[in-house]
């Protein structure tokens, strides 16, 4: 079946520095979605990608959708601590489904 | 906040018992999904319901069903419970499925635990 891997599955960064996590899917995505989640909370839409290449900004987060519509980034330049949570990528395939991958879990030490 | 409530946050049951989850979903939404997310895990897509109907579902058994009703709102239902399925329950609601930009609005979410 569909599968949507996320790495890394932690990462700890020291404030100040970029972090990135990577989205893959084994099929070809109509869209992709990118989600936040702080600990204890539920998660918290950011962005969806359409088009083949897309690349978006909100401020220090940079998102990219692959050219094959099958992988996707979240970059973040100069993490702050309250970027602290767990990021997931959430892949669509034309139907009603959304699969999630399992989540990069961020951590920033001030 | 999104607008998106569920009920209860917080639930017990024992093994073999059915619980009932509910969920209000944003105005004008007429599209809810409901996900399981066990500890650590990405949400897992249990099914969807669109304007009352069931408009697909994910690996989950029969024991897990649905219902939407006329004002959009929707119930989760799980029948003799099992130890596994002690997770965080996520209703998601959105706009109609068919399109393509569908932002996701999830509630607070129901913690259930299996005894």
């Amino acid at each position: 079946g569909q599968q949507v891997m996320q790495i890394p599955q932690y990462q700890h960064v020291q404030e100040g520095e970029d972090f990135t996590t990577y989205c893959n899917s084994s099929t070809t995505l109509s869209n992709i979605q990118w989600y936040k989640q702080r600990p204890g909370g539920h998660p918290v839409f950011l962005i969806q990608l359409v088009k083949s290449g897309e690349v978006k900004k909100q401020k220090r987060l940079t998102f990219q959708f692959g050219e094959a519509k099958k992988n996707s980034s979240l970059h973040i330049t100069a993490t702050q601590t309250t970027d602290v949570g767990t990021y997931f990528c959430a892949g669509r395939t034309g139907g009603f489904k959304t699969i999630f991958g399992a989540g990069t879990r961020l951590f920033v030490k001030a | 906040e999104t607008g998106v409530t569920q009920s209860p946050t917080h639930l017990i049951k024992t093994r073999g018992q059915q619980v009932t989850l509910r969920c209000s979903s944003q105005s004008g939404h007429n599209t809810v999904s409901w996900y399981q997310q066990a500890l650590g895990q990405g949400p897992q897509f249990i099914f969807q319901y669109y304007r009352e109907e069931e408009n697909g579902r994910g690996n989950f058994p029969p024991r897990f069903s649905g219902l939407q009703f006329p004002n959009y709102s929707s119930e989760l239902n799980v029948n003799a419970l099992e130890l596994d399925d002690s997770a965080l329950y996520l209703c998601a609601s959105s706009l109609t499925p068919t399109k393509v930009n569908t932002e996701a609005f999830f509630g607070q979410g129901t913690r259930l635990t299996v005894v």
